[in-house]
């Protein structure tokens, strides 16, 4: 079955304690991107990679890192989690780089930091 | 700035009905304009999308419009169902070559439709 996978769905944790988010896909989507999604805020974009080894800023990547490695997986990392940082978090794949093809989304990870 | 406006906030129509959401936006250079459905508690599924030449398209009992010269886009849904309860989502992709991975979104509108 065609998905986007996010790891975990659910975390809690505390203030300066690194974390990494997973996010595979297995339809060989050349593009790659991550949101956060806030109450009143909608989704904005952190980071988005157009393919392996390429990766370029969004609308807030501030406290975040990514890396692409490989085609498949687009992990989140958080060397250093703050409170603002508590957020429902979507990762997404598309066919492509011009950009004309819909995203997938994964199911989203909720995390909270204390 | 770029900005993704949407209009109304929120909309309650009963079931069976028709409706129509905006949405304005400032994003430049254009590449193309995508409508999303997202449930609560769910990601985002794509609807629509348009490109500059593209005026409408439709999906089932979705229609979206695109007047690239005001930029502005409208999803109208028709004979609505207790099921399209969600909030409507719409984003615009930046056309600059280096950036053209940026999206811009939209904060949504959250439509419930009532029995």
């Amino acid at each position: 079955e065609a998905q986007v996978t996010q790891n975990p769905r659910y975390l809690i944790t505390v203030t300066g304690k690194k974390l990494t988010v997973t996010c595979s896909q297995n339809m060989n989507h050349e593009y790659m991107s991550w949101y956060r999604q806030d109450p009143g805020l909608g989704l904005r974009q952190i980071y988005y990679s157009m393919n392996v080894e390429v990766t370029d800023k969004g609308d807030v990547p501030e406290g975040y890192k990514v890396s692409r490695k490989e085609k498949r997986n687009f992990p989140l990392i958080l060397e250093s989690p703050s409170p603002n940082q508590t957020s429902l978090y979507f990762c997404a794949s598309s066919m492509g780089q011009g950009g004309n093809q819909p995203q997938h989304f994964g199911d989203g990870t909720r995390l909270s930091i204390l | 700035k770029n900005q993704v406006e949407q209009s109304p906030q929120s909309l309650i129509i009963l079931e069976g009905k028709n409706c129509t959401l905006q949405c304005n936006y400032t994003v430049s250079p254009f590449s193309n304009l995508r409508w999303y459905k997202q449930d609560t508690g769910r990601g985002p599924v794509s609807l629509t999308i348009m490109t500059f030449s593209e005026n409408t398209k439709s999906n089932g009992r979705y229609t979206a419009t695109l007047d690239a010269d005001t930029k502005q886009s409208s999803l109208h849904i028709t004979a609505s169902q207790l099921s399209d309860s969600a909030s409507y989502i719409c984003v615009v992709r930046l056309g600059r070559g280096s950036t053209l991975g940026r999206l811009y979104f939209g904060r949504g509108t959250q439509l419930t439709v009532w029995p």
